[in-house]
């Protein structure tokens, strides 16, 4: 276990729909970001926030958006779903600004849309 | 040409076996490298970084660096069916930039 967790764990919406996803970040740590994984693919990078403000964003549209709170919990939020949002979202949280800056992974939400 | 490239494999190894997985890498400013396990259905799992070249060993795990061919590998001795799992292979330019994945190694280790 990382300390990471998401929630919810799985979730199903239609196309159009609007989605909030949730992560609480490991234990002192600053940093998190988020990834959506395909079927058969790796992780691509969506965004990353230290300390609050968004520090790096991914090839996603605008409709893809989170927020970083004080405490260093995270959301996602997608508008307008689209049938290719279907994917596992892991978001990762990290140390921040180390010289290596492992990051460490939550279970995942499993979003499908109709 | 994508950032990280691994061979999507599947690769199957007999058990006690080494398996060898390989990684390459576009981006000259990558500082660090990280090799991440992924069962199915679950969430990727850190196993190893390496920054410097050469080698790094952790247990059975060995990660080979070298920045001027821009190439990793993984290389998992005595392998178990334990092992068979997808490998991803991701980079990083500094702590403050994006992680980038390879679309991962598929292994299976047979008994």
């Amino acid at each position: 276990e990382t300390g990471v967790t998401q929630s919810p764990t799985h979730l199903i919406k239609t196309r159009g729909q609007q989605v909030t996803l949730r992560c609480s970040s490991q234990s002192g740590h600053n940093t998190v970001s988020w990834y959506q994984q395909a079927l058969g693919q790796g992780p691509q990078f969506i965004f990353q926030y230290y300390r609050e403000e968004e520090n790096g964003r991914g090839n996603f549209p605008p409709r893809f958006s989170g927020l970083q709170f004080p405490n260093y919990s995270s959301e996602l939020n997608v508008n307008a779903l689209e049938l290719d949002d279907s994917a596992l979202y892991l978001c990762a949280s990290s140390l921040g600004g180390g010289a290596i800056d492992e990051q460490f992974f939550g279970p995942g939400t499993r979003l499908t849309v109709l | 040409q994508k950032e990280v490239e691994q061979n999507s494999g599947p690769l199957s190894v007999p058990e006690g076996a080494i398996a060898s997985l390989n990684c390459t890498y576009s981006d000259r400013g990558s500082q660090s490298f990280f090799w991440y396990r992924q069962y199915s259905g679950k969430s990727p799992e850190l196993i190893m970084f390496i920054y410097s070249n050469g080698d790094k060993e952790d247990g059975r795990f060995t990660a080979q660096l070298n920045k001027a061919s821009q190439y990793v590998s993984l290389l998992i001795r005595d392998s178990q069916p334990s092992d068979s799992a997808t490998y991803l292979c991701a980079s990083r330019k500094t702590s403050y930039d994006k992680v980038i994945f390879g679309p991962g190694t598929s292994l299976s280790v047979i008994p």
